[in-house]
């Protein structure tokens, strides 16, 4: 059963880049597509965007211009770049891996907190 | 982007009821529609992918139906660990995938 593990900075000043690692382990990030969601504090879900194994992305629009996927097959893992964030931006950053068109394996959950 | 309404936000029901979860989707969705359970300071567990097909490991107590804009996840037989938040979320090709708001399932 693969398990996914988030690992980010926790807290994040106004304005700066936050980079979040999802290390995929008991398998492959070399196959599936693979996926970051948020949820701000109390809130819905919301699908960030996703990278394949090969490096093909789709982002959501609405953060498209502020948002940059990478994948490290020789590490097993993809990251996350968001910049000029905003305390808007606090929320848990989630990693989950697509299978038929849903996600089957989730992380844990990073909290990604921005203040300054 | 597609607009996801689950109704209601919140039920309170028994261990042992039948409870049913209702998802609206804008426009059409086909069978794109997918249910996930949160419970509080967890993360999302998938629960069911294309409407009807249970995820590796969920109980058959959990179904789902519907086609189009009009979804249902049906629990029959609630159990104490069913009591979380659910959430429908559609991936039809070419979209943002969004998320409903969500509905907490609570103890009576």
């Amino acid at each position: 059963q693969v398990q996914l593990q988030e690992s980010g900075p926790g807290l994040v000043k106004p304005s700066e880049t936050v980079s979040i690692t999802c290390s995929v382990i008991d398998g492959s990030v070399s196959s599936f597509y693979w996926s970051w969601i948020r949820q701000s504090p109390g809130k819905t879900l919301e699908w960030i965007g996703y990278i394949s194994y090969s490096g093909i992305t789709k982002y959501n629009p609405s953060l498209k211009s502020r948002v940059a996927m990478s994948v490290d097959t020789s590490m097993n893992q993809f990251s996350l770049k968001l910049t000029s964030v905003t305390a808007a931006d606090s929320a848990v950053y989630y990693c989950a891996r697509h299978w038929s068109s849903s996600w089957d394996s989730w992380g844990q959950g990073t909290r990604v907190t921005v203040s300054s | 982007d597609i607009q996801m309404t689950q109704s209601p936000s919140s039920l309170s029901a028994s261990v042992g009821d039948r409870v049913t979860l209702t998802c609206r989707a804008s426009q059409s969705i086909g069978r794109y529609l997918n249910w996930y359970q949160q419970k509080p300071g967890k993360a999302p567990k998938a629960l069911i992918y294309a409407v009807s097909s249970l995820q590796s490991g969920v109980p058959s107590r959990f179904s789902g139906s519907g086609s189009g804009t009009e979804f249902t996840l049906t629990i029959n037989g609630l159990r104490p660990e069913d009591f979380a938040t659910y959430y429908c979320q559609q991936s039809y090709i070419d979209t943002t995938f969004t998320f409903g708001g969500g509905t907490k399932v609570e103890v009576k």
